[in-house]
Formats: structure tokens, sequence, C-alpha cells
């Protein structure tokens, strides 16, 4: 069974840019999340889909930020424009319903 | 609300010496416990977990014990090996939903 993909693993970029990072769930996986760490800080949440419906996006830092996941499969996150401090890694993680997260590797944002 | 503190790194140790990272946290309620691993261009993989008070969660040779009155986690290893060098999140999910809150990372090398 495929894991969690995130694609790019890295992207640099700079200030004022506009970048997506995907993300293809573990198929059959409802829930979706996004996380991120900042320049060796903690993981921190962005924001949680069920299916195609943002369930919470409490952690979506401001209005910079906008993550779609048309039809329930794939997830995007857009960044536009992006800004020095958004620089960081891009995780997400998928599971079933209260089932046990598995996580992507990561997406390596860089903005110059 | 619910946060993680975990031990600041670098640890750096030398082969078959004992590790303890710490970690504690604050919580609302009953949350579930956990370390996360990441090893060098990998992505966060679960280590091990704790669901309850005392429970002691267990994983190549890794342990940690939920202590309840002490609100720690602390991962330990009695023996660590080159192949451990990687960075250590302990991480917490409240009673309800699927949302973690992480440590910043405990970043190990061990060196032969």
């Amino acid at each position: 069974e495929a894991g969690v993909t995130q694609f790019p693993s890295h992207s640099v970029i700079e200030k004022g840019q506009t970048v997506t990072l995907r993300c293809d769930p573990i198929s059959g996986h409802d829930n979706l999340y996004w996380y991120r760490r900042v320049m060796g800080k903690e993981i921190k949440f962005l924001l949680h889909f069920v299916k195609e419906s943002k369930q919470d996006e409490s952690g979506m830092p401001n209005n910079r930020f906008l993550a779609e996941r048309t039809g329930g499969t794939y997830s995007t996150l857009k960044v536009q424009p992006a800004e020095l401090e958004d620089s960081g890694v891009y995780f997400c993680a998928s599971s079933r319903i209260g089932a046990q997260l598995f996580f992507g590797e990561g997406s390596r944002l860089t903005v110059l | 609300g619910d946060s993680v503190t975990q031990m600041e790194g670098p640890v750096t140790l030398s082969e078959e010496a004992f590790l303890t990272i710490n970690c504690t946290y604050t919580a609302t309620g009953y949350p579930s416990l956990f370390w996360y691993v990441q090893y060098p261009g990998e992505g966060l993989q679960l280590l091990l977990k704790a669901t309850k008070a005392d429970d002691k969660g267990s994983n190549k040779g890794f342990e940690a014990t939920y202590r309840k009155e002490t609100t720690s986690f602390h991962l330990e290893k009695g023996s660590v090996q080159v192949s451990d060098s990687a960075v250590y999140f302990c991480a917490l999910t409240p009673g309800w939903g699927n949302q973690f809150y992480f440590g910043t990372g405990t970043s190990l090398t061990v060196i032969p």
C-alpha cells in the first residue's frame, strides 16, 4: 500500500511568488491534515479535511494560505504571495476516521 | 491550551550509550501521548504511544511511560545505535479528534 506522498520535496521561491504544495493521502483515508514546522520549532497544525470538507482550519496563519481537497482525494496548499516567514517544512498526514495518522515526508519550502 | 515541551537538542551520543529525551505536557482531559521519529530523508513515523496513565509504550528498544502525576512521557533507550540518529518528536492528542500537538523535536546523532 502506498504511503502519503507529497510534492515537491523541496521548493525554493522568491518572496512574493506563489507556491502550491500537493498531498496524496493513502487511498481510503477520509481524514487529511496539514502541519507545518517553521525554523526548527514545533510542528503546528494548520487544518483538517474530512473528505472534501474543511473540518478545522483554525491553524491557518492568514489568508495568504489556501487549502483545497476537491473530490476528497488529493489536497493542495497554496501560498500566495509567499513571505520569508513561510519557510519551513509542510507535512501532510492522513487517516481513516478514528485511526492512526500516517505522515508524508514533508515538503520543504524556502522563501528567499 | 494543550501543549508539549521537550528537551532541546541537539544530542550527540556514542554508540551503546543510554538515551533519555525528556517530554512534559499540558492538557485538559485525558490525552494520548506519542513519540514520532523522522529519519533523514523520510517522513514522520510513529515510534510508540500510550493512551492512558501508567501505560508503557515500547518499540525498537525505545520505551516511554505515561506519568500523569508528573505530566511526563520521557523517551529512553538503554543502548543507542548509529541507526537511531534522527529527530524525535513528542506529541499528544486530546481525548477527542485527531489533532496533534507536537514538541519542537530533538535531534539525536549517534557516533560510532
